[in-house]
């Protein structure tokens, strides 16, 4: 079935780094891809999104390119903040559900 | 508030017990979804309703997970004869149209139950 496998964490970077946290997916049909973003003590919330490939999704100075050639969504940011510290979860879109990764932590050390 | 709200936000319990999670969601959504987060791990689909009727429930692990929505707004998860395995947190999403390939509107979810079963 439609899934997406996510790179594992935790990720632990300095403030001003450079993050790119990896997602591939596998689908039939042609999905959405996301990112959500889970802030420690709230609920899961959207990031961004892309909903065909060559799309890129952005937001909050994050970016996610979706390739169909290579079947990923990377997320990336060009300077992380302590602000980011959160969980990040890939996620698509399958027939009438949402299909998500197991969730990477980022911690944003200042 | 106008988010997703659900109760309890910590329910502990013991194994054998029946149990109830509560979501109310954003007034005008038809879809909601419930799904459940085991630690280390990303939401799994449980359930999605579409208006009163569970338009799927293939997700539900077993026959002792039930959920209903009987006014189309807000609906209950119910655990039968817990088990230390159901231990998780519970989540509930809704969005004004159905999730899928033609429709990517934005899914809305509460905090959660966070359920214990000792």
């Amino acid at each position: 079935g439609d899934s997406v496998t996510q790179m594992e964490g935790p990720v632990t970077l300095s403030e001003e780094a450079f993050l790119t946290i990896n997602c591939t997916y596998t689908a039939t049909g042609y999905p959405s891809l996301f990112w959500y973003v889970q802030y420690p003590g709230e609920g899961l919330q959207l990031l961004l999104k892309a909903t065909k490939a060559d799309d890129k999704g952005s937001n909050k100075g994050f970016e996610a390119t979706y390739r169909k050639e290579t079947t990923s969504f990377h997320l990336e940011k060009g300077s992380v903040q302590v602000s980011d510290s959160a969980v990040y979860f890939c996620a698509l879109s399958g027939a009438h559900d949402m299909r998500f990764g197991a969730g990477t932590r980022l911690t944003v050390k200042p | 508030g106008a988010g997703v709200s659900q109760t309890p936000s910590n329910k502990v319990t013991e194994k054998g017990k029946y149990v109830e999670l509560r979501c109310d969601p954003i007034s005008g959504h038809t879809a909601l979804y419930w799904y459940r987060q085991s630690l280390g791990q990303g939401p799994e689909f449980l359930i999605y309703f579409q208006g009163t009727g569970a338009a799927d429930d293939s997700g539900l692990p077993n026959d002792r997970f039930f959920a209903v929505r009987p006014e189309g707004s807000v609906s209950t998860l119910k655990i039968q004869r817990t088990e230390r395995g159901d231990s998780a947190v519970y989540l509930c999403a809704s969005s004004l149209k159905p999730q899928g390939w033609r429709n990517t509107g934005e899914l809305f979810f509460g905090e959660g139950s966070r359920l214990t079963v000792l």
